[in-house]
């Protein structure tokens, strides 16, 4: 059974950094694309970074809100990706949640399994 | 800075069919865009619908089906049910940037 379970928000100041984790199960991290999505309170979603999978070169890639300040990544020897983040703003407050695409599918960004999210708060 | 649009809000009464729609800034939308649909209900995880377009997952019900109409994604719900209440999410791929826009969602209320 494939899981995705998010861990590491929490409150932050601004200028401060904070890695979030999401801890698969069910599959390889680092044979599938994955994505980060975050959700400010009562907005909208918004797509954050992506990674693709070792057979297809481990790029990544971000959204401009975020490039610079965030980095992707994985531990395929603990099957969890991670999203670093940086330079933190009150703007950067939202869940996050981590996101995988489907396997074999050819859109990069075909997601079928989400996490349930964490909640990053940047506020002094 | 690309945006994608979709309806703010939709009504549809039990029963009927309702199609929402999402927009390119930057033209047309085709299949290379690999449009997915999202639904999301409150306090919940987004949960996937449509991928590529057209295809369903298989948890996905069969009265959503996905297709592109008129230069835009479509999402079309047949036989609505009280629980299709919810918003609704598409995302489109950038191929040229790699990079994925959400719309701002449709709230569908079903009355």
């Amino acid at each position: 059974e494939v899981q995705l379970v998010e861990s590491g928000g929490g409150l932050i100041q601004p200028g401060g950094s904070l890695r979030v984790s999401c801890a698969a199960s069910g599959f390889t991290v680092s044979r599938n694309y994955m994505s980060w999505v975050r959700q400010a309170p009562g907005k909208g979603l918004e797509w954050v970074s992506v990674i693709y999978s070792d057979g297809s070169g481990g790029s990544t890639y971000y959204a401009d809100s975020v490039k610079g300040r965030f980095t992707i990544s994985r531990d395929s020897s603990k099957n969890t990706l991670y999203l670093q983040m940086n330079s933190l703003r009150a703007d950067d407050t939202a869940v996050y949640y981590c996101a995988r695409r489907r396997v074999n599918s050819y859109g990069p960004l075909d997601f079928d399994f989400w996490g349930q999210g964490t909640l990053v708060t940047v506020s002094s | 800075q690309t945006v994608v649009t979709q309806e703010p809000s939709l009504t549809v009464s039990p029963g009927g069919t309702v199609t929402l729609t999402c927009a390119s800034s930057t033209g047309a939308v085709t299949s290379g865009y690999y449009p997915n649909w999202f639904q999301q209900k409150p306090g919940q995880a987004p949960r996937a619908l449509i991928f590529s377009t057209n295809n369903k997952h298989f948890w996905t019900p069969a009265r959503f089906s996905g297709s592109l109409l008129g230069g835009k994604a479509a999402l079309t719900l047949s036989d609505v049910q009280p629980e299709d209440e919810a918003d609704y999410y598409c995302l489109l791929y950038y191929s040229d940037s790699h990079l994925g826009v959400f719309g701002g969602g449709t709230k569908l209320t079903v009355l």
